[in-house]
């Protein structure tokens, strides 16, 4: 098994431009999310999916979106990228939506100019 | 809306020390707390805690979870230098459309001096 893998590791991009950030796992895990993470604020929670065809927003969803369209995929969407969404995004997945222990993938670092 | 505090943000030891990392939390259904460690990549998963009062243990690491004071600690004995890393707290909640969702603290920054 991969586990959950991310790409791009990195990313830069101007302000204004659309990106999507891809993440897939391999496990039949039923729950995924995203998360970005900034200096000294832990994780923040963007969107989360407990299953294919089902979304939830989470803490900080403006400026992105999500779609799940099978289970093991769950790509973020950067409409319009702004300075703020600078950050690293981490998705992550659990077997089942209340499985609390989440298994996280490598991370994609994000500047946005 | 859920809420988890850790500290302290930053620690600074040597080697052979012991550490307490803390953690307090409020959150509107509790369903767990978790630990994980963090080395410059990924989260990785140390311990779960559901029930007050059980130590959970690894090795030189090992938590425990306190449900009527709403906090957890985490001690790591005779510190090494691999155990640099930043050390996140996080709290499941088990109601309604939050279900199962986690809230992650800001994580306290360890570094272990040889």
């Amino acid at each position: 098994n991969a586990g959950v893998t991310q790409t791009p590791k990195f990313q830069v991009l101007k302000t204004g431009q659309s990106m999507t950030l891809q993440c897939a796992q391999d496990m039949n895990h039923e729950y995924m999310s995203w998360y970005r993470q900034d200096p000294g604020m832990g994780l923040r929670l963007i969107h989360y999916s407990v299953g294919a065809g089902i979304t939830d927003q989470g803490e900080v969803p403006n400026g992105y979106n999500v779609s799940r369209s099978t289970t093991e995929d769950f790509p973020l969407r950067l409409l319009s990228a702004a300075p703020s969404q600078t950050s690293v995004y981490f998705c992550a997945s659990t077997p089942r939506q209340g499985t609390d222990t989440q298994y996280f993938g490598p991370g994609t670092r994000l500047t946005v100019l | 809306e859920d809420k988890v505090v850790q500290s302290p943000l930053s620690l600074v030891v040597h080697e052979g020390d012991t550490v307490t990392l803390n953690c307090s939390y409020e959150v509107t259904n509790f369903r767990s707390l978790l630990w994980y460690k963090q080395e410059k990549k990924a989260p990785t998963f140390l311990f779960m805690l559901t029930s007050s009062g059980i130590e959970k243990k690894s090795g030189r690491l090992s938590s425990i979870l306190d449900k009527k004071e709403l906090f957890s600690i985490l001690n790591i004995t005779a510190t090494q230098t691999g155990d640099s890393a930043v050390y996140l707290c996080a709290v499941a909640n088990a109601g309604g459309t939050s279900y199962g969702k986690l809230t992650f603290g800001q994580g306290t920054i360890l570094t272990v001096h040889p």
